[in-house]
């Protein structure tokens, strides 16, 4: 059983629109969730993180929503640029305790 | 750009072979992860420490998994026996043990047991 679930396998956008990827989980305890963006042939990159006290966090084009009572998060990623396709993972941890993933979405982003 | 450094980046390996890689953290971070990222893209959790003493691990690294993180030295995961089942990508991360602060990762080494 997936304790984090990312809803979509793959994403494909074009250039210059909004991507958004939903993450839900199971834990009530999970209380961080940060977000990572990988590669082919790399490890994963931290690109942006929110503790389940706020219920929004941005940093730049990145930009997650957190919503505690629903146990359901997203990220979007604004104005897309080719460069951004990569799989990127929801994850989740409880009292900083080792990290939970998601199986990754696989975003695209066309010209 | 990763200050999280493993080696070798690609491990081959014959069944029953001995597997060994290494990491060091970045500095300043006494924490150290390790997980295996299947080629479905599932991670799994195999052991982490802080500084030289094992915080939390699974059950499979109490078999043929073992792991280390002596002072002054890399950190390193060795498989005593390898299986086909084990070739993935096994990535290293480090952190503070301040809880705002995600694990940084390093590029990983991939082993293939052939």
């Amino acid at each position: 059983q997936q304790q984090v679930r990312q809803s979509s396998q793959s994403l494909t956008v074009w250039e210059g629109e909004t991507a958004i990827l939903n993450c839900s989980y199971e834990n009530s305890a999970f209380d961080y969730f940060p977000w990572y963006q990988q590669f082919p042939g790399e490890g994963p990159a931290l690109l942006i993180a929110i503790r389940s006290v706020s219920d929004k966090k941005e940093d730049g084009r990145f930009t997650i929503f957190f919503n505690k009572r629903e146990k359901n998060l997203s990220l979007h990623i604004k104005d897309s640029q080719p460069g951004d396709s990569a799989t990127y993972f929801c994850a989740a941890s409880a009292n900083a305790q080792g990290l939970t993933f998601g199986l990754g979405t696989r975003v695209s982003v066309f010209p | 750009n990763s200050k999280v450094i493993q080696t070798p980046r690609y491990l081959v390996k014959g069944q029953g072979q001995k597997a060994k890689m290494r990491c060091i953290p970045e500095k300043g971070h006494p924490v150290v992860f390790w997980y295996q990222q299947n080629k479905n893209n599932e991670f799994k959790f195999l052991i982490n420490f802080q500084n030289q003493e094992v915080l939390q691990q699974i059950d499979m690294t109490e078999k043929r998994f073992s792991a280390e993180c002596p002072s002054n030295s890399p950190c390193s995961l060795e498989i005593q026996s390898s299986e086909a089942g084990d070739s993935a990508l096994y990535l290293c991360a480090s952190s503070r043990r301040d809880r705002n602060q995600a694990p940084l990762f390093g590029e990983g080494t991939r082993l293939s047991v052939l």
